[in-house]
């Protein structure tokens, strides 16, 4: 069974502060993705990272893949309120017909 | 774009009933997926179908649970009969071809079993 733990599990900080959540897992993945979910709604895809070592930027957002392709990070610069959510890791899994695995998630609250 | 329809929105059963939940991912969408999510965790992979066909049906409970994708467009999921700890949110999403490839996910319904 292929597993991806996040890290923390909660997280509540003030606004302006910056901070990093972790993804991590045993299992080699084809690609990662990263979802955000709000309360009462489906998870949204934020990045996709598919090589290696990999360093993709959103905004206030940087997403690393490791070298090993098993584990990955999220850096949130100046957090915002609006930030408040359920960030989810997701491994694709090799193959064809690759599944999407999701983490348990990291559940950030940013209070003004 | 219309995005991914799911109805009901909201759910609520007695343990031992039956329920079905229906699913219409975005036009053209070959794959599609459903998840459930108990509170506090992440989506679980129940079943995977590319159009028409089952790819990963692994950890969908077969015993009580059922799924189908009738000319590779809708999807329905059943569970017959549900049990207490079914109480979760269950979410479809569809991409254009495979894992790979962005996941879009419905609002999904919220399920109690009482």
């Amino acid at each position: 069974t292929q597993l991806l733990e996040q890290s923390p599990q909660f997280l509540s900080i003030q606004e302006g502060e910056n901070l990093t959540v972790y993804c991590n897992s045993s299992s080699v993945f084809s690609s990662l993705q990263w979802y955000r979910q709000e309360p009462g709604e489906g998870p949204v895809l934020l990045v996709t990272v598919v090589t290696g070592g990999e360093v993709k930027k959103l905004k206030r957002l940087t997403f690393q893949f490791g070298d090993a392709r098993k584990d990955s990070s999220l850096h949130i610069t100046a957090a915002q309120t609006g930030d408040t959510g359920l960030y989810l890791c997701a491994g694709v899994t090799w193959g064809s017909q690759g599944n999407l695995i999701f983490g348990k998630g990291t559940k950030l609250s940013v209070k003004p | 774009e219309a995005g991914v329809a799911q109805s009901p929105r909201y759910k609520i059963i007695e343990k031992r009933q039956s329920v079905a939940f229906w699913c219409n991912p975005i036009s053209g969408h070959a794959t599609l997926y459903w998840y459930q999510q108990i509170l506090g965790q992440g989506p679980k992979l129940l079943i995977q179908f590319q159009n028409n066909g089952v790819v990963d049906d692994s950890q969908l409970p077969k015993d009580r649970f059922s799924a189908e994708r009738l000319k590779g467009v809708d999807s329905t999921l059943k569970i017959q009969p549900a049990k207490l700890e079914d109480s979760a949110v269950y979410l479809c999403a569809s991409s254009l071809a495979g894992s790979g490839t962005e996941a879009f996910f419905g609002q999904g319904t919220r399920l109690t079993v009482v």
